[in-house]
């Protein structure tokens, strides 16, 4: 069945550094690509998504990057502060259908 | 700006009692999810509703699961009877397909539900 690999599922890195979480889809047939953060407790909120049209997107700090070609989508945070700290979801769609990935549990040491 | 509702926020219980979880998605949303989330994992589809109708429930335990969306507005899940692996998370989401042809989810603040 379909499935969405998600890498690495924890990164630490250092307050200022960027963080990297790459993620690749079996469905062909997605073409929407939207990236989640679930702080402790909390529901996942949208930080930014994709759609199969196009290459790369950026919204302030964060960016994300699609290869339709090579199935796969990666999500950038550069100058990571420590609020960024939670675990990170991508999901590949294709109209109403969700697969989600396992989940990064990002780390941002101050 | 408008939010998925859920309730409880919480919820322990026995194993072999009967639970049941409340949504109200966000107003005019026509499609309904209930997902299922165990710790450090993503979240898994139970089912989904298009309206008032299950368009994908494949996922779903239907010999303790059931799920109804009468009015097509909320919904609500239940569990009978409850076994020791139902303890997760359970998010409702919602969504509407725009014009621009994505279909985001909004999700709710979820259900935890343990079971004792």
């Amino acid at each position: 069945g379909e499935n969405v690999e998600q890498h690495p599922s924890t990164l630490s890195v250092q307050e200022g550094d960027s963080a990297v979480i790459k993620c690749t889809y079996s469905d062909s047939a997605s073409n929407y690509f939207p990236w989640y953060k679930q702080e402790l407790g909390k529901r996942p909120q949208l930080i930014i998504d994709i759609r199969s049209n196009v290459g790369e997107k950026k919204d302030q700090r964060i960016a994300v990057t699609l290869n339709k070609t090579a199935k796969h989508f990666s999500l950038h945070i550069t100058e990571t502060q420590p609020e960024d700290s939670a675990v990170y979801f991508c999901a590949a769609t294709r109209t109403y259908k969700y697969i989600f990935g396992t989940g990064t549990r990002l780390k941002v040491l101050a | 700006e408008a939010e998925v509702a859920q309730s409880p926020r919480y919820k322990i219980t026995e194993k072999s009692q009967a639970v049941a979880f409340w949504c109200d998605p966000i107003s005019g949303h026509a499609t309904l999810y209930w997902y299922r989330q165990i710790l450090g994992q993503g979240p898994e589809l139970l089912v989904q509703f298009q309206d008032e109708s299950v368009v994908d429930d494949s996922q779903l335990p239907k010999d303790r699961f059931s799920a109804e969306r009468l009015k097509g507005v909320d919904s609500t899940l239940k569990i009978q009877p409850a076994e020791l692996g139902d303890s997760a998370m359970y998010l409702c989401a919602s969504s509407s397909l725009t014009s621009g042809g994505s279909d985001t989810q909004y999700f709710g603040p979820g259900t935890r539900l343990t079971v004792l």
